[in-house]
């Protein structure tokens, strides 16, 4: 069963605070891991792709990779309360679908 | 670019009746997914298309649901006869390949509602 796996949190931060998301996957095979960002009432967004182990910043965001560990974070860093949502963690690997974690609700108080 | 564009946005419904959604991909893209989401069991893939073609329907609840792809810049997921079960967000989301970087671009959901 392939499974992704998610602290459906919420996880409270306070305002410029590191904000710390963690996912697991149950898949060895996985070769590409995405970060969605959920907006209440809204779809989800792209917001870090990561492909190789090791860690990937796109200016506040850091995501990091361990497959031989099968985990995935994404760090936020200066957090403000515009972070706010549901951060979904989804898992694929060549010719198969998007395997989607449930998600971690953030809230990040001013 | 317009993006995947959904409609309607929002779908209130009587039990029994059917209920249309439809979805328009970004142009290019050849993969057409449909998914779910409710918070008890998060989202969920239903079917997908590539090149019109559907691949994988396995996601499908049961035969209450179809979904057809007639052309590349349209598809519709119809609900025959619609249940209060079925109340949930239903996403529209296209891709330009199955390479292991293609991303997944979200339309805005339709949000229905089965009384």
């Amino acid at each position: 069963q392939k499974e992704v796996e998610q602290n459906s949190g919420p996880l409270s931060v306070p305002e410029g605070a590191i904000a710390s998301l963690n996912c697991t996957y149950s898949d060895r095979g996985s070769q590409s891991f995405f970060w969605y960002r959920q907006y209440s009432g809204k779809s989800p967004e792209l917001i870090m792709s990561i492909y190789s182990n090791g860690d990937k910043e796109d200016g506040r965001f850091t995501a990091q990779l361990n497959k031989a560990s099968q985990y995935v974070s994404l760090l936020i860093r200066d957090s403000q309360p515009s972070d706010s949502a549901t951060y979904l963690c989804a898992v694929t690997r060549y010719g198969q679908n998007f395997v989607f974690g449930p998600g971690t609700r953030l809230s990040v108080l001013p | 670019d317009a993006g995947v564009i959904q409609s309607p946005r929002h779908e209130v419904t009587e039990m029994g009746q059917e209920v249309t959604l439809r979805c328009k991909p970004i142009s290019g893209h050849d993969y057409l997914f449909w998914y779910r989401q409710t918070m008890m069991r998060g989202l969920e893939l239903l079917i997908y298309f590539n090149n019109n073609v559907p691949i994988d329907d396995s996601g499908m609840p049961e035969d209450r649901f179809s979904a057809k792809m007639p052309n590349a810049s349209f598809s519709t997921l119809k609900i025959q006869p619609s249940e209060p079960r079925d109340s949930a967000v239903y996403f529209c989301a296209s891709s330009r390949d199955r390479a292991t970087n293609e991303k997944l671009f979200f339309g805005s959901g339709t949000q229905l509602s089965v009384l």
